[in-house]
């Protein structure tokens, strides 16, 4: 049981290129979630996706587009990536039953550095 | 807008002391309040909960108390030992979503517990 796994672990990027975060969980959770993580900023929602098919805005969506593949998988797409993308970026799933928060477990995260 | 505050920012404590860290929120719809303890180079991983009809919830040496009509909770680690040090991040649910639930995170407390 791998739980949740994100790749690539490191990434460089130059400015205007895109690329796009993969994360997986087998867990079969309903919900699941893309943050960024920023030096004494938090965690910052992205998008999430409460159900294979749906996805919809979170806090801070403008730059990234998401695509949830199936139950399993949730991607995260920089189209023309910008230095102000530089971040961690962390996926999570959640269970979410009953319109009820349940934990959410994070995967090891990304870090991307766009030059 | 929605936000949660966490205070303090750094927490230094001596092995064996008590270390509290204490965050306030602003949506009187949140109902679930996890805590998180990120490590260096991985994921933040849920240590202890508290829902919205429960003032207080122990595990061991960690508890969480919650005062809804102040809307605040606290995070209490008694007897800390070095192995406790790590970033510390206090959540709050957000029915602000039309489906499924999302988190909103305080900024981060490092504790750093010295021998």
């Amino acid at each position: 049981n791998a739980g949740v796994t994100q790749t690539p672990k490191f990434q460089v990027l130059k400015t205007g290129q895109s690329m796009t975060l993969q994360c997986a969980q087998d867990m079969n959770h309903n919900s699941m979630y893309w943050y960024r993580q920023d030096p004494g900023m938090g965690l910052r929602l992205i998008y999430y996706s409460a159900s294979e098919g749906t996805t919809d805005k979170g806090e801070v969506p403008n730059g990234y587009n998401v695509s949830r593949l199936n139950k399993r998988e949730f991607s995260l797409r920089l189209e023309s990536a910008a230095p102000s993308q530089t971040s961690v970026y962390f996926c999570a799933s959640s269970e979410d039953r009953d319109r009820r928060a349940y934990e959410q477990y994070f995967g090891p995260g990304t870090r991307l550095t766009v030059t | 807008g929605e936000n949660v505050e966490q205070h303090p920012s750094t927490l230094s404590v001596q092995e064996g002391d008590s270390a509290v860290i204490k965050c306030t929120y602003s949506d009187s719809a949140s109902n679930y309040f996890p805590w998180y303890k990120q490590e260096l180079g991985k994921g933040p991983q849920l240590i202890i909960d508290i829902r919205s009809n429960v003032g207080e919830k122990k595990d061991q040496r960690i508890a969480v108390t919650l005062n809804k009509t102040a809307k605040h909770f606290s995070l209490h680690i008694t007897e800390t030992q070095p192995e406790d040090s790590a970033v510390y991040f206090c959540a709050a649910s957000r029915k602000k979503y039309q489906a499924g639930t999302a988190l909103i995170f305080g900024k981060g407390t490092t504790l750093s517990v010295s021998s």
